[in-house]
């Protein structure tokens, strides 16, 4: 069974630029999460799908980030303009329903530096 | 709120030893525990989970943690380390498994010769 896959790994802008990450949850995940992992520190939610309809993304900051999961599938996580405070590693992670004993599963991530 | 602290920012440990590492939460109700490893370079991967029931549980690799309600712990724990051990470890607490975790901050693990 494949994993979540995230593209780019890396990605390097500077500052007040836009960067897009994408996310292809495991085959039949309805629940699909973006996390922010600054450096020293865990992973933060940034925002949680429950097919293509949006759960939780109270920690979202709206006035720059934005996320879409068209058509309950891929997903993509938007930043514009970005700050130097959003470097970090974006993880996406899915999970098959969101219930209470599902497990969330992690890609690799995507390594944003900005400078 | 729910909170997580995981005291020891690095652990040193001879390969061959036994490892501990410590979490403490702060949840309201029934908590759901996770023990995540992540590698360099690698996303994380799932160690094992609490959601009720026996207090010990038994993850992959040769882990386990004890969920001791008094004491708000859900320490991790591994008789033997290996080499391949070394890696960064996180706890987290959710309200209910698929829903929102809540990370503590990370143990990085190194393992000596």
């Amino acid at each position: 069974e494949a994993g979540v896959a995230q593209s780019p790994r890396y990605k390097i802008i500077e500052k007040r630029q836009s960067v897009a990450f994408w996310c292809n949850p495991i085959s039949g995940h309805a629940t699909l999460y973006w996390y922010q992992q600054i450096l020293g520190q865990g992973p933060k939610l940034l925002i949680q799908f429950q097919n293509n309809g949006v759960v939780d993304d109270s920690q979202l900051p709206k006035d720059r980030f934005s996320a879409e999961r068209l058509k309950g599938v891929d997903s993509t996580l938007k930043i514009q303009p970005a700050k130097l405070e959003d470097s970090a590693v974006y993880l996406c992670a899915s999970s098959a329903a969101g219930g209470r004993t599902d497990t969330q599963y992690f890609g690799p991530g995507t390594r944003l530096t900005v400078l | 709120a729910q909170s997580v602290t995981q005291p020891d920012i690095h652990i040193t440990v001879s390969e061959g030893a036994s490892l501990e590492l410590r979490c403490n939460y702060s949840y309201g109700a029934t908590p759901y525990l996770f023990w995540y490893v992540q590698s360099p370079g690698q996303g994380l991967q799932l160690l094992l989970k609490y959601f009720s029931g026996d207090t010990l549980v038994q993850g992959i690799k040769g882990f386990e943690a004890e969920f001791k309600r008094s004491q708000s712990s859900f320490n991790l724990r591994k008789p033997s380390v290996h080499w391949s051990d070394a890696a960064e470890y996180f706890c987290a607490v959710g309200k209910a498994a698929g829903n929102k975790l809540t990370f503590g901050g990370g143990t990085r693990v190194l393992v000596k010769p």
